[in-house]
């Protein structure tokens, strides 16, 4: 299967600073990827989907301002927490959907990169 | 009401026991049907898409019946590495957004 990538795998940072999580998909486009976030003994929750070259879909609930998503190439999507706070302690994880160039093998299939842990102090 | 949920869990077994886990989906417009296994503190990966003739990997049989919008799988002869989360996924078409069940935990032990 196809690979995707993130990082860095863990943070831990104090209380108002800002982290930034890359997702990069290594051997495929990804048109649009998406990026989760899952608390402890929860499931995966939707944050935003990232569309390359154009604004992303946030969730309801999810601050736009908050979570910064840019995806500015067709292998790269970044997060980007503003202002962390303790309460945004959690797994987030982005998945890529490859573009229909690539779509081929990989049909109706999305891919996970390994998942950042983020802990703020 | 969740958009997908799963039996609550947690489910515990000795090895070579057959378990089977159940889904519900509200989303009649949901296209594709998947299960995905998560082990602790690591992404999801996945196990099966399902179809709506049903479909079987080894010892994994998957059913989906989409008048009564359930998803089923089904492990036979259960081996302790089996131990892991076990995630209901729907999309509403190709290359959309993941809806995820909240999980059943399964754990084999010898």
């Amino acid at each position: 299967g196809a690979v995707v990538s993130q990082h860095p795998s863990r943070v831990i940072c104090k209380s108002g600073t800002s982290v930034k999580i890359e997702c990069r998909s290594l051997d495929f486009q990804a048109t649009t990827m998406f990026w989760y976030r899952q608390f402890p003994k929860q499931s995966l929750m939707l944050m935003a989907t990232s569309n390359e070259g154009s604004k992303a879909t946030y969730e309801q609930g999810v601050e736009k301002d908050k979570f910064l998503i840019n995806h500015a190439s067709l292998t790269l999507s970044t997060l980007t927490v503003t202002s962390a706070h303790p309460e945004d302690s959690s797994f987030y994880i982005c998945s890529a959907s490859p573009s229909h160039a690539s779509r081929g093998q990989f049909y109706n299939e999305q891919f996970f990169g390994p998942g950042t842990r983020l802990t703020v102090l | 009401r969740k958009e997908v949920e799963q039996d609550p869990g947690p489910f515990n077994v000795p090895e070579g026991a057959t378990v089977a886990f159940n889904c519900t989906y509200s989303n009649s417009a949901s296209q594709s049907f998947f299960w995905y296994r998560q082990d602790c503190r690591k992404e999801p990966k996945l196990l099966m898409s399902v179809y709506s003739s049903g479909n079987e990997d080894g010892r994994f049989t998957a059913q989906l019946n989409r008048a009564s919008q359930y998803i089923s799988l089904l492990i036979r002869d259960s081996k302790l590495s089996d131990s892991a989360t076990y995630l209901c996924v729907v999309s509403r078409q190709a290359g959309t957004a993941l809806i995820f069940g909240k999980g059943t935990t399964l754990s084999v032990s010898s």
